[in-house]
């Protein structure tokens, strides 16, 4: 079974600053998607980024981009510019090509400092 | 379209109760996912459907819950007998076959 761990359960940056999420999970798939997912306070959960693992260029969605490292089996996502609505729970999931189901990781709180 | 709907966004019922909830999820998307969801926890899987079929469902999942597709559109999941410990926000999702979930807000459920 796929696990998928966030080994930061909290992490802080000053606007304007830049901040990276860990993420690691494990599969002995060769074939599968990762994403991270934002939930503000509150709110719904909305994706942030995705990758496919077939794809050794590292995605990129305005000040967010993720460093993957499909051997290492890390998937870390980078927030440059950091802003106060950039503030939420943010968690990383894990889907292979075969199950279709979704794992998702324990979360990271990130809070953003004025 | 507007997006994954779910009702009610809030339900407090006491111990022993029945509960259902109620997803429409985005009408092009052919699969949809029930998750729960604690406190500073990360979405846990529930179970799912492709259309009306429901493909996997989590070992986790006690025989007091039970969802359903009619006709591959919304879908219902029901808890019977509720119990402290069902008491969670439960997530629904949806997506195309092979794209990203997209998430409802939430039901959540408070069990006195």
């Amino acid at each position: 079974a796929q696990t998928v761990t966030q080994s930061q359960p909290e992490m802080s940056v000053q606007e304007a600053e830049t901040v990276t999420l860990s993420c690691t999970y494990d599969t002995s798939e060769s074939d599968y998607y990762l994403f991270w997912y934002k939930q503000p306070p509150s709110r719904q959960m909305i994706l942030v980024i995705r990758q496919e693992a077939y794809k050794q260029q590292n995605a990129t969605e305005n000040r967010f981009s993720v460093n993957f490292q499909k051997a290492a089996k890390s998937f870390s996502l980078k927030i440059s510019d950091s802003q106060l609505g950039d503030a939420a729970m943010y968690f990383c999931a894990f889907r292979d090509n075969y199950g279709q189901n979704f794992v998702f990781g324990p979360g990271t709180r990130l809070s953003v400092l004025p | 379209d507007t997006g994954v709907s779910q009702n009610p966004r809030h339900k407090i019922t006491k111990r022993g109760q029945n509960v259902t909830f109620r997803c429409d999820p985005i009408s092009e998307h052919n699969r949809l996912y029930w998750y729960r969801q604690t406190l500073g926890q990360g979405p846990e899987f529930l179970t799912y459907f492709q259309n009306e079929a429901q493909l996997e469902k989590s070992r986790l999942l006690s025989d007091r819950f039970s969802a359903e597709r009619p006709k591959g559109s919304f879908s219902t999941l029901e808890i019977q007998r509720t119990e402290q410990g069902d008491s969670a926000m439960y997530l629904c999702a949806s997506s195309q076959s092979t794209g990203e979930l997209f998430f409802g807000e939430g039901s959540r459920l408070t069990v006195l």
